[in-house]
């Protein structure tokens, strides 16, 4: 069974930083594209980060380009996403997310629950 | 960030048949067949449903099936069941820089 298992969420200050980890288990990790998708209260899905399966290629949403780092360590299934400068605006659940093939193109088809953030303003 | 246009609420009585419409544009649903839908009930995993506008995946009910239509695509859940109600998410890869994919605004199904 696959599992994707967020933490790292937290009260943080704005200017602050946080690391967000995914802990996935039940597929080949290193063989799938994975993302960090969040959701601001009462509004809908954002991705906000993207990585291949090597890791050597990633992407990020303008709104947390040069804020955000996102990682892979493969030898230990986890997918990290390092937080810099927060804002209050990116208050929101962060939801690890797992690509059904190595192209980040293709659907999520497995979610983590989630790991909420909350930077104040 | 844009967003696909999904009504904020659908609802229908145990058995009925619903629709749920996504409208993007010509950067996005209209061009690509890479349509996703995903169900959410709050506090759980978000769900995939629907992919590559009207694929299931392995295990899916065929209650759900989507379709596409120029620049809006389409969510039916037949035969609706209590199980249903949840937050109903599309997904569209867009060409639009500065964003990988867009999402719906999602549409809250009640089971009345």
């Amino acid at each position: 069974e696959v599992q994707l298992l967020e933490s790292g969420g937290g009260l943080a200050q704005p200017g602050g930083s946080l690391r967000l980890s995914c802990a996935a288990s039940g597929f080949t990790f290193r063989y799938y594209a994975m993302s960090w998708v969040r959701q601001a209260p009462g509004r809908g899905l954002e991705c906000v980060s993207a990585i291949a399966p090597s890791g050597a290629t990633s992407f990020y949403a303008d709104s947390v380009e040069g804020r955000f780092t996102i990682s892979r360590d493969n030898s230990n299934n986890m997918l990290f996403l390092h937080m810099n400068n927060l804002r209050a605006e990116d208050t929101a659940t962060y939801y690890c997310a797992k690509y059904d093939t190595s192209q980040i193109t293709r659907p999520r088809d497995q979610w983590g629950q989630g790991t909420l953030v909350n930077v104040p303003s | 960030q844009s967003t696909l246009t999904q009504p904020a609420s659908v609802s229908g009585s145990p058995g009925q048949t619903i629709t749920i419409s996504c409208t993007g544009t010509i950067s996005d649903v209209g061009v690509y067949n890479y349509v996703s839908w995903y169900q959410h009930h709050p506090g759980k995993a978000p769900k995939l449903i629907i992919f590559d506008v009207s694929s299931r995946p392995s295990g899916v009910s065929s209650r759900f099936s989507g379709s596409k239509s120029g620049n809006t695509a389409s969510l039916t859940i037949s035969g609706l069941q209590a199980e249903d109600e949840a937050d109903y998410y599309c997904n569209s890869y867009t060409k639009n820089s500065g964003t990988l994919d867009v999402f719906g605004s999602g549409t809250k199904v009640s089971v009345l």
